[in-house]
């Protein structure tokens, strides 16, 4: 079985540039969560999707974040435009509901903003 | 909202020895989650153990959900063993996000 699939896996940009990032959950995953990962610290939530529909995104910076996921599959997560706090390791997880269950983690995305 | 505490932040142990992390959490959980972050930033499931005791090979874990605390139990510990674990839980009323602790950093000497 395929696991989580993201890419990029590294990205370098500017402040105020905008990036997104690709992930592709395991087949038949209805719960597709983004975490970011500030050096040192925990993965932190910052949105939920059950099927194309979203559970929450209470800890989204939603000035300059943006996420979807259309069909209920693969899902983007966008920031425009970057701030030098932003430089951080963005994780994607799915499972197969939304209560309970194990979360699986892709590789990660590991942003630097210069 | 719900706490996630983790013991010790930093372990150095030499090869072979044993360890125990620890886990607390100051709320009703519906999903407790250990896992192994390696060098290369990938978040490894280690257990997925609400309660109860779970073995897989020389890690083993133990969660007393009615005490709110998880244990994650290293034996004959190898180099390969080094980096972070973290322990996550998720809460009753919270949907399935997990809150994760701060980690454990554990470096395995040869």
């Amino acid at each position: 079985e395929a696991g989580v699939a993201q890419s990029p896996r590294y990205k370098i940009i500017e402040k105020r540039q905008s990036v997104a990032f690709w992930c592709n959950p395991i087949s038949g995953h209805a719960t597709l969560y983004w975490y970011q990962q500030i050096l040192g610290q925990g993965p932190k939530l910052l949105i939920q999707f059950q099927n194309n529909g979203v559970v929450d995104d209470s800890q989204l910076p939603k000035d300059r974040f943006s996420a979807e996921r259309l069909k209920g599959v693969d899902s983007t997560l966008k920031i425009q435009p970057a701030k030098l706090e932003d430089s951080a390791v963005y994780l994607c997880a799915s499972s197969f509901q939304d209560r309970g269950e194990t979360q699986y983690f892709g590789p990660g995305t590991r942003l630097l903003v210069l | 909202g719900i706490q996630v505490e983790q013991s010790p932040p930093d372990l150095i142990l030499q090869e072979g020895a044993n360890s125990t992390l620890r886990c607390n959490f100051s709320d009703s959980v519906n999903n407790l989650q250990w896992f192994h972050q390696n060098p290369w930033g990938q978040l490894i499931n280690l257990f997925y153990i609400p309660s109860g005791t779970k073995q897989n090979g020389r890690l083993s874990a133990t969660t007393v959900a009615t005490e709110r605390y998880s244990l994650l139990y290293i034996s004959s510990s190898q180099t390969t063993d080094s980096g972070v674990y973290f322990c996550a839980s998720a809460p009753y009323n919270q949907g399935g996000k997990l809150i994760f602790g701060q980690g454990t950093e554990l470096s395995v000497k040869p």
